[in-house]
């Protein structure tokens, strides 16, 4: 079946540092990334989405970039700041299966002030 | 804050017994999503609404079941419940049903079964 595997799953950086986190996914169809950022006690919420045909998006600090060919995709924080610390979840989403996201195991983000 | 509620924030019961959660979509959504968070299993698609029709079914078991309402709200069942239910339940609702809609997730239900 569908699977999306993210790595990695814990990331520690210096405040002012960028963070990359990278995911693949194995079905080809997909054609919906979004990424959501996960607070303590909180349900998640969507930072960032990229379509595939569209090979980088950017907001502000954010970015993901998109290698369809690869089938993987990755998320870059740059100049992190301490409230950028949550879990972050990759996600893949297409028509062929039913609509249904895929959700990565999550990567938790330190970062240290 | 998203827009989505709901409710219980918190639920605790015992083995064997049923449960229903409840959630109310951000105003002019009309799919309605819910997830199961664990610390094993991570975020798993359980099931999609839209306007009223399960549009999407993921890793739902038999003991579950949900429905959506005229009024768009929709409510998760659980039933038989076992000490491995313990988890987040969260609902997110969308505009449309369609692949790229962004989802927007509710505050979640802490399950506990003990």
């Amino acid at each position: 079946g569908e699977n999306v595997e993210q790595h990695p799953s814990t990331l520690s950086v210096q405040e002012g540092d960028s963070a990359v986190i990278k995911c693949t996914y194995s079905d080809s169809a997909s054609n919906y990334f979004p990424w959501y950022k996960q607070e303590l006690g909180k349900g998640p919420q969507l930072i960032i989405d990229i379509r595939s045909n569209v090979g980088e998006k950017k907001d502000q600090r954010i970015a993901v970039t998109l290698n369809k060919t690869a089938k993987h995709f990755s998320l870059h924080i740059t100049e992190t700041q301490p409230e950028d610390s949550a879990v972050y979840f990759c996600a893949a989403k297409g028509r062929t299966g039913g609509f249904k996201t895929i959700f990565g195991a999550g990567t938790r983000l330190f970062v240290k002030a | 804050d998203s827009g989505v509620t709901q409710t219980p924030k918190h639920l605790i019961t015992a083995t064997g017994q049923r449960v229903t959660l409840r959630c109310s979509p951000r105003s002019g959504d009309l799919s309605v999503y819910w997830y199961q968070q664990s610390l094993d299993q991570g975020l798993q698609f359980l099931i999609q609404y839209y306007n009223g029709e399960e549009r999407a079914k993921g890793n739902i078991l038999e003991r579950f079941s949900a429905q959506q309402f005229p009024d768009l709200h929709s409510e998760l069942n659980l039933s038989s419940l076992e000490l491995g239910d313990s988890a987040l339940y969260f609902c997110a609702s969308s505009v449309v049903g369609g692949f790229d809609q962004t989802q927007y997730f509710g505050p979640g239900t802490r399950l506990l079964v003990l």
